[in-house]
């Protein structure tokens, strides 16, 4: 059963625009949210994260949004690159460390 | 930084083979991962290691094995390859940081071809 959810597969956005990205998950249990960004024949590379006492958290052009009472987070990133191509992996974990949850990615196109 | 490396980049081996894939981390976690991707199904975990000689099946173990012998070092066994387990292999390692932070770092991956 899939606790993380990534229901857009794919988005394209013009360059310059804000990019978001959303993921939903079903444990109310998870308390460590994390996103990654991979290029294809490449690892995961760890973009930004937030604990659940937060519900917002920055760095530079990338915020995460988490809304625990929808079980919601969202990634956006402003203004988008085309650089930013790349598909985004977003991941729960609860507070130990060693048990991560993955959404299926959404595959973000920022167009020039 | 935290580095993550894997064995190999690409891996063709034929049906039935064993095959073995190493990964090496350099930040002292205490866990590590194997997770195989592929397309329309994300990251799935194989096996985690929480500690030494410690192993833990992730979702999908069958046809696999491990072995965490040193604290930095995480090896993923096929211990008979088959067509279905061509994928992208990825390790990670992670740990638990002071106020609850948890950072979770990959290698570059291992794409496996069986044929």
């Amino acid at each position: 059963d899939q606790q993380v959810k990534q229901n857009s597969p794919s988005l394209s956005v013009q360059e310059g625009r804000i990019s978001i990205l959303n993921c939903d998950y079903t444990n109310s249990m998870f308390d460590y949210f994390l996103w990654y960004k991979k290029y294809p024949a490449e690892g995961p590379t760890f973009l930004i994260s937030i604990s659940s006492i937060k519900d917002k958290n920055e760095d530079g052009r990338f915020t995460v949004f988490l809304n625990k009472s929808a079980k919601h987070l969202s990634l956006h990133i402003v203004p988008s690159q085309p650089g930013d191509s790349a598909v985004y992996f977003c991941a729960a974990s609860r507070n130990t460390g060693n048990q991560f949850y993955f959404g299926t990615g959404t595959s973000l196109t920022v167009i020039p | 930084d935290v580095k993550v490396t894997q064995s190999s980049r690409y891996l063709v081996k034929r049906t039935g083979e064993k095959v073995f894939l190493e990964c090496v981390q350099d930040m002292d976690h205490e866990n590590m991962f194997w997770y195989r991707q592929d397309p329309g199904l994300g990251l799935r975990l194989i096996y985690f290691s929480y500690d030494v000689k410690m192993k833990e099946k992730g979702d999908i173990p069958e046809g696999y094995s491990v072995s965490r012998e040193k604290k930095e070092r995480f090896s993923l066994i096929l211990e008979s390859a088959s067509t279905n387990q061509t994928s992208m292999y990825l390790c990670a390692s992670s740990s638990l940081e002071r106020g609850g932070r948890v950072e979770q770092y990959f290698g570059p991956g291992t794409r496996l071809t069986v044929t």
